[in-house]
């Protein structure tokens, strides 16, 4: 399975945006990038997905490098209730029953 | 809502005992998934079904079994509880494996401790 890496950390402030980063250098053409967020205490919850084009929802946008290579998570104006871990990951279309989570980037958000 | 209900939300259980985690969903899913977070490991999966009537092994299925007698229902067992198996147990379902432009919805966990 194509891999991904995230930065451990970040941190950001209140209601101002925040760039979440995820490299997959080794993604193939038919491999979709999900992006999923866990909040503390709780299951994860699916936030963006994306497969060539940027794309927006009422959560977040996801945008993608022009060689698929690298992709970011975008939340427009941060919330304290925004503060978990994010995942980033690559879901192909064989196999796609093996939804695989990294470590993923733990997100504080600071009032 | 919509969604996934798991039950029993947290569990002390002893070793060598049997238990069964339940997992329902209404969202008529076709896959249907169990995995394990453990602190430092993350998620792990332990089984998946991709419809009703079949079953496969994730990366860590061994010491758990699964059934899936129906779309809704995607019951975990485990047969001989042993300390190891001190998790975090996350059910999760999707509207087909073969289509990964689908997401995953996950319930809310089960906290298992065996002592």
């Amino acid at each position: 399975d194509a891999k991904t890496t995230q930065p451990n950390s970040m941190e950001s402030n209140e209601e101002e945006p925040v760039h979440l980063p995820c490299n997959h250098s080794t993604i193939s053409g038919t491999d979709y990038i999900h992006w999923y967020r866990q909040l503390p205490s709780q299951g994860p919850e699916y936030v963006i997905h994306g497969l060539t084009s940027n794309v927006n929802n009422r959560m977040a946008s996801l945008a993608i490098a022009e060689d698929r290579k690298s992709s970011t998570l975008i939340l427009h104006r941060a919330t304290l209730r925004d503060a978990a871990v994010y995942y980033c990951i690559l879901r192909p279309i064989q196999g796609a029953q093996k939804l695989v989570f990294g470590q993923g980037t733990r997100l504080t958000i600071n009032p | 809502i919509a969604g996934i209900t798991q039950a029993p939300t947290s569990q002390i259980l002893a070793a060598g005992r049997r238990m069964t985690l339940r997992c329902t969903q209404d969202m008529r899913h076709n896959a249907m998934y169990w995995y394990r977070q453990d602190l430092g490991l993350g998620l792990r999966l332990i089984h998946y079904s991709n419809t009703a009537g079949t079953t496969g092994k994730g990366e860590v299925p061994d010491g758990y079994s699964v059934s899936r007698a129906n779309t809704d229902d995607f019951p975990l067992t485990l047969a001989s509880a042993v300390p190891s198996q001190t998790s975090v147990y996350f059910c999760a379902s999707s509207r087909s494996p073969g289509q990964p432009q689908y997401g995953y919805t996950f319930g809310s966990g089960t906290r298992l401790t065996v002592v």
